[in-house]
């Protein structure tokens, strides 16, 4: 059965500063996606990125990068220069079997409570 | 940008009483699913639906809930008899199933069992 664990339950840190949240996720699968997702306290699920397993490229997108590290089943997201803006909970998740042709359930981890102090 | 849109954003309802949880997807989407998500817990998922019909479902997806594309656009998932345990954000979300896409999400309904 898949599983994604993010061990961080919350994280403070002050503007500016760089965080890593950090993913960890169990599959049996070859194939598999991961993602994070954003949630501010409005409620909302807000997409960040999708990654697939054949990809173990790192990604750079703005103030945002991700290491996905295949040999220790981890996706690590770093958030640069921190803002109150960030300031969210953050979830990775995994979806199976990526090419069936069908998009999968995802399943998340607990999440990250981030809070970004002014 | 097309988005996923879910009515109503908040819903108290009464221990017992049946809610029906809206939700339009994206137009061309052809996968439909709901996640939950306890207050303060991780988002789970609770069922897919394809082609008319239930492709894949959770441990939670029990007898009491339901769901259905009456028409076109609307997805819906009904809660025959709620219970205080019900109590959550109820995501509904859409993908078009092609092989490198995400589920897109709606902002959520807030059910609050009293």
């Amino acid at each position: 059965a898949q599983k994604v664990t993010q061990a961080q339950t919350e994280i403070s840190v002050v503007e500016k500063e760089d965080v890593t949240l950090d993913c960890v996720y169990e599959t049996r699968d070859t194939t598999y996606y991961l993602f994070w997702y954003k949630q501010p306290p409005s409620g909302e699920l807000v997409f960040l990125i999708r990654r697939n397993s054949f990809d173990e490229q790192n990604e750079i997108s703005g103030r945002y990068s991700w290491n996905f590290q295949k040999s220790t089943s981890s996706f690590n997201f770093t958030i640069t220069a921190s803002q109150v803006v960030d300031s969210a909970v953050y979830f990775c998740a995994l979806s199976e079997d990526a090419f069936s042709g069908s998009a999968r359930q995802l399943t998340f981890g607990s999440g990250t409570q981030l809070t970004v102090l002014p | 940008e097309p988005e996923v849109t879910q009515t109503p954003s908040h819903q108290v309802t009464q221990m017992g009483q049946e809610v029906i949880l809206r939700c339009v997807p994206i137009s061309n989407h052809l996968y439909f699913y709901w996640y939950r998500q306890i207050l303060g817990q991780k988002v789970e998922f609770l069922v897919s639906f394809y082609n008319n019909e239930i492709s894949e479902k959770s441990e939670i997806f029990d007898d009491q809930f339901s769901v259905e594309r009456p028409d076109g656009s609307n997805f819906t998932l009904k809660i025959r008899s709620t219970k205080l345990e019900d109590s959550a954000m109820y995501f509904c979300a859409s993908s078009d199933g092609s092989l490198n896409t995400e589920a897109f999400f709606g902002q959520g309904t807030r059910l609050t069992v009293v």
